[in-house]
């Protein structure tokens, strides 16, 4: 089925930059869309940002948009967030998750099938 | 952006209930409607996608219904192992939206 190990969270202070990885494993990368999700601890779920499988299509919830950066490195199996201009609001675990598209009648459709384990991001000072 | 609103917030329930979420989009979500499930500590698992289809390896005692804006999730005979917080999710558009989540917890 596949994996996803997520690294590079840790605390950083506000204003900063940070850089998440995940490495994927049991598949290529390159076949899938993929995204990021992040939680605050006991809270809900929030979507982040996603990335088709050859990167041409982008997508950024409003509240990283023009701070955050997707990217992948197929040759290396890996997707990216690069967090530029941190804040304190952006504290959470974050999840990378692989989008599995399943034909069905009346179309194709798309649910996060693998996830990583997260990362913990704290921006504080 | 698309508003996903889930009821209730949480429940109680007993080993053996029918427990039934709803979720309610903002706008006609057709059936782009996916289903998580999240234990303290792990990451979501994916549940049910299309509304209705159940991923592979999930108890058919999961099911989900519904198009358009109404949809649930109904959990028959809740096994111990199926206390957890629940998350809808519609995929029908960028930003991807999830419903704040329904905690099931033991009566």
């Amino acid at each position: 089925e596949g994996q996803l190990v997520e690294s590079g969270g840790g605390l950083v202070q506000p204003g900063e930059s940070l850089r998440l990885s995940c490495a994927a494993s049991g598949f290529t990368l390159n076949s899938y869309w993929m995204h990021w999700v992040r939680q605050v601890p006991g809270k809900g779920l929030v979507w982040v940002s996603r990335m088709n499988s050859d990167g041409s299509i982008i997508d950024y919830a409003a509240s990283v948009k023009g701070r955050f950066i997707i990217s992948r490195d197929n040759a290396k199996d890996t997707l990216y967030l690069q967090m530029n201009s941190v804040r304190a609001d952006d504290t959470a675990v974050y999840y990378c998750a692989r989008v599995h598209t399943a034909m069905a009648p009346g179309g194709n459709y798309y649910g996060m099938d693998v996830w990583g384990q997260g990362t913990t991001v704290t921006v504080s000072s | 952006d698309i508003q996903m609103t889930q009821s209730p917030s949480s429940l109680s329930a007993s080993a053996g209930d029918r427990v039934t979420i709803t979720c309610r989009a903002s706008q006609s979500i057709t059936v782009y409607l996916n289903w998580y499930q999240q234990k303290p500590g792990k990451a979501p698992k994916l549940l049910i996608f299309a509304a209705s289809i159940l991923q592979t390896g999930v108890p058919p005692r999961f099911s989900g219904s519904g198009s358009g804006t109404d949809f649930t999730l109904t959990i028959s005979n809740l096994q111990p192992e199926d206390f957890a917080t629940y998350y809808c999710q519609q995929s029908y558009s960028a930003p991807w939206t999830f419903g704040q989540g329904t905690k099931v917890d033991f009566k």
